[in-house]
């Protein structure tokens, strides 16, 4: 979606290296989610944000909402080969949760994460 | 659990066939989705449905129908296939309580279109 834009678009890293994807709006995002496909299953839901500079984490995956709620970022520390995958970022940014609109998302365009061991 | 589940995972039609992807959950959600999702565009939303008997249209809703007679299925019909619709479908459902309100994904149709 030209709307939601993710860098990068792929990734190779060295096992145990950090990395970062990004997720960028030109409209406030009232609320992110992110996601991780692994290749040819499903989505999982890995965290969701809301608020401005809010900060999640979840063993090695922490992600984190901008104060002006236009950007977030994904961070692994010490990758592994488990971590490898597509990565997606998912975004109300056109509804708004309290508009009653239910949460019609956006996603952007994905990260190809690879680890290479 | 099954959560939510989707049939068939692989399918082979032809131009100008119907076809039907099922899509079924036993969280009693509210909300379903269909999305495509295609090297080049990502995730496209299809068709979504905020209840049993309300439907509306996504960003790329034509050439495709749904229904939904019961809460927990959403299923998604190619009424005459086409070329352009070979993707990777994808059935979500959330509980639309309000707020941000998750998103739970099946494991995905590939559909290919000869």
């Amino acid at each position: 979606s030209q709307e939601l834009e993710q860098s990068p678009q792929s990734l190779i890293v060295q096992e145990g290296k950090n990395l970062t994807i990004n997720c960028t709006s030109s409209k406030t995002l009232y609320g992110l989610y992110w996601y991780k496909q692994k290749y040819g299953e499903g989505l999982i839901f890995l965290m969701m944000l809301q608020k401005g500079g809010e900060e999640k984490s979840h063993e090695k995956i922490t992600a984190k909402l901008d104060e002006k709620k236009q950007q977030s970022s994904l961070h692994i520390t010490a990758s592994q080969p488990s971590h490898a995958g597509i990565y997606l970022c998912g975004a109300d940014i056109v509804w708004g949760f309290d508009k009653g609109a239910g949460n019609m998302l956006t996603f952007g365009g994905g990260t190809r994460l690879m680890v290479k061991p | 659990d099954a959560g939510i589940t989707q049939s068939p995972r692989y399918k082979i039609t032809e131009t100008g066939r119907q076809v039907t992807l099922m899509c079924h959950q036993t969280w009693s959600h509210s909300y379903m989705f269909w999305y495509r999702q295609d090297l080049g565009h990502g995730l496209r939303l299809i068709y979504y449905s905020a209840a049993a008997d309300i439907t509306d249209k996504g960003e790329v809703p034509d050439g495709y129908v749904v229904s939904r007679s019961k809460t927990e299925n959403f299923p998604l019909t190619l009424e005459s296939a086409t070329r352009s619709q070979t993707s990777v479908y994808f059935c979500a459902s959330s509980s639309g309580q309000g707020g941000p309100d998750t998103q739970y994904f099946g494991p995905g149709t590939r559909l290919t279109v000869l």
